[in-house]
């Protein structure tokens, strides 16, 4: 069974410029979640979504990120503008369905922002 | 929101050696997971373990929930178990996991 796909792998990119990053779950997965790991410290849950809906989006920085999964299967995540502070690791994870399955994470996306 | 505190935050150990890390929250939990994360940065499974004891190999692990703690057991180390143990928990099916801030574990040869 083919794990989570995430691309790019790295990015390094001037703060102001905009970036985005694609997410492939594991197929049959309804759950995708996007997490932003900054060094040093655990994975952050930034949003949740259950098929191609929003379950949870508290702690995604709206003024400048975006995610959609607009078909319930790959997802992509944007941020616009990208600031110092947006360097860390974007790790994309699915589950079957809901927060009590187990979540499997891909290799995630490491953005430096210069 | 549920609290979760891993310890030891370090660990250097020399190579066949054993070890236990710890996971304490702060609420009851539905969920809790136990991961390794590679020198790469890669996010591994080890167990899904809301409750109970499991073994994989040389790796097993307990949670006893009613006292709310988690035991990551590693026995007979090798150089490639290196990396971050996190602990990860949620408390319903509407809160996110939460992550600790991770054991870092060093083996050397």
């Amino acid at each position: 069974e083919a794990g989570v796909a995430q691309s790019p792998r790295y990015k390094i990119i001037e703060k102001r410029q905009s970036v985005a990053f694609w997410c492939n779950p594991i197929s049959g997965h309804a759950t995708l979640y996007w997490y932003q790991q900054i060094l040093g410290q655990g994975p952050k849950l930034l949003i949740q979504f259950q098929n191609n809906g929003v379950v949870d989006d508290s702690q995604l920085p709206k003024d400048r990120f975006s995610a959609e999964r607009l078909k319930g299967v790959d997802s992509t995540l944007k941020i616009q503008p990208a600031k110092l502070e947006d360097s860390a690791v974007y790790l994309c994870a699915s589950s079957l369905t809901g927060l009590l399955n187990e979540q499997y994470f891909g290799p995630g996306t490491r953005l430096t922002v210069t | 929101g549920i609290q979760v505190e891993q310890s030891p935050p370090d660990l250097i150990l020399q190579e066949g050696a054993n070890s236990t890390l710890r996971c304490n929250f702060s609420d009851s939990v539905n969920n809790l997971q136990w991961f390794h994360q590679n020198p790469w940065g890669q996010l591994i499974n080890l167990f899904y373990i809301p409750s109970g004891t499991k073994q994989n190999g040389r790796l097993s692990a307990t949670t006893v929930a009613t006292e709310r703690y988690s035991l990551l057991y590693i026995s007979s180390s090798q150089t490639t178990d290196s990396g971050v143990y996190f602990c990860a928990v949620g408390n319903s099916g509407n809160t996110p996991l939460v992550f600790g801030k991770g054991t870092r574990l060093s083996v050397i040869a």
